[in-house]
């Protein structure tokens, strides 16, 4: 079955550690993106990648890093600097352009919760 | 920029009907319409792209009014399946991008 994969699905840190979250598509989408989401609020675009080897900040990059080596994967670090990171983070992807009607495809997410 | 949807919040009964708006303040190229259930990940609806198109799907339609830079979804029938927040996706004409931005949601609660 083709889809997206997060993992894990909960995961707790420590307040000053970093964590990477993992993202696997095997659709064969060359674009690939990480949101955030709040309680009782909207999706915000983290970060994007339209191909390999190439990223793009998205509205609210500070304090998140990623990396795009492979096709299928896109993990997401939050680093230290994030200054509220507990959220619930979902990655997506799409074929081609997203904002030219290409749909996109959600992973199950994972929620972070720093104490 | 984030489009504006609308209303927040909305309660229905069984079999009542509600229509959700989202709307831009730049040119619209796409909209894309999810839903999502608490703590899950957003299902996907329906794309429309500008050119004033309609599509439905069973119960569940949405319209392009692209003098409005406006799109509707529409809850026919409304049944307890549909209870979920429903969020916008807008592509915006004319930028070569990949992004969508995102709207702040509709909350639907169906009840019996």
């Amino acid at each position: 079955d083709g889809g997206i994969t997060q993992s894990p699905k909960y995961l707790f840190r420590k307040e000053g550690q970093n964590v990477t979250l993992s993202c696997e598509q095997n659709l064969n989408h060359d674009a690939m993106y990480w949101y955030r989401q709040d309680p009782g609020q909207g999706l915000r675009l983290i970060y994007y990648s339209q191909i390999v080897n190439d990223f793009q900040k998205g509205d609210i990059a500070e304090g998140y890093s990623v990396s795009r080596e492979k096709k299928e994967s896109f993990p997401l670090t939050v680093t230290s600097a994030q200054k509220n990171p507990t959220a619930f983070y979902l990655c997506a992807s799409s074929l081609g352009l997203a904002g030219a009607g290409n749909e996109q495809f959600f992973g199950p997410g994972t929620r972070l919760t720093v104490l | 920029q984030q489009p504006v949807q609308s209303p927040q919040a909305v309660i229905l009964r069984e079999g009542e009907d509600a229509v959700i708006n989202c709307s831009s303040s730049k040119a619209l190229y796409s909209v894309h319409w999810y839903r999502q259930k608490h703590g899950e990940a957003p299902v996907f609806l329906m794309i429309l792209l500008k050119g004033g198109e309609q599509k439905g799907h069973e119960k569940i339609s949405a319209s392009f009014n692209e003098k409005k830079q406006q799109s509707s979804l529409y809850l026919t029938a409304s049944q307890l399946s549909y209870s979920g927040t429903y969020f916008c996706g807008t592509g915006w004409s004319g930028v070569n991008d990949y992004k969508l931005s995102f709207g702040a949601g509709t909350t639907v609660t169906v009840r019996a």
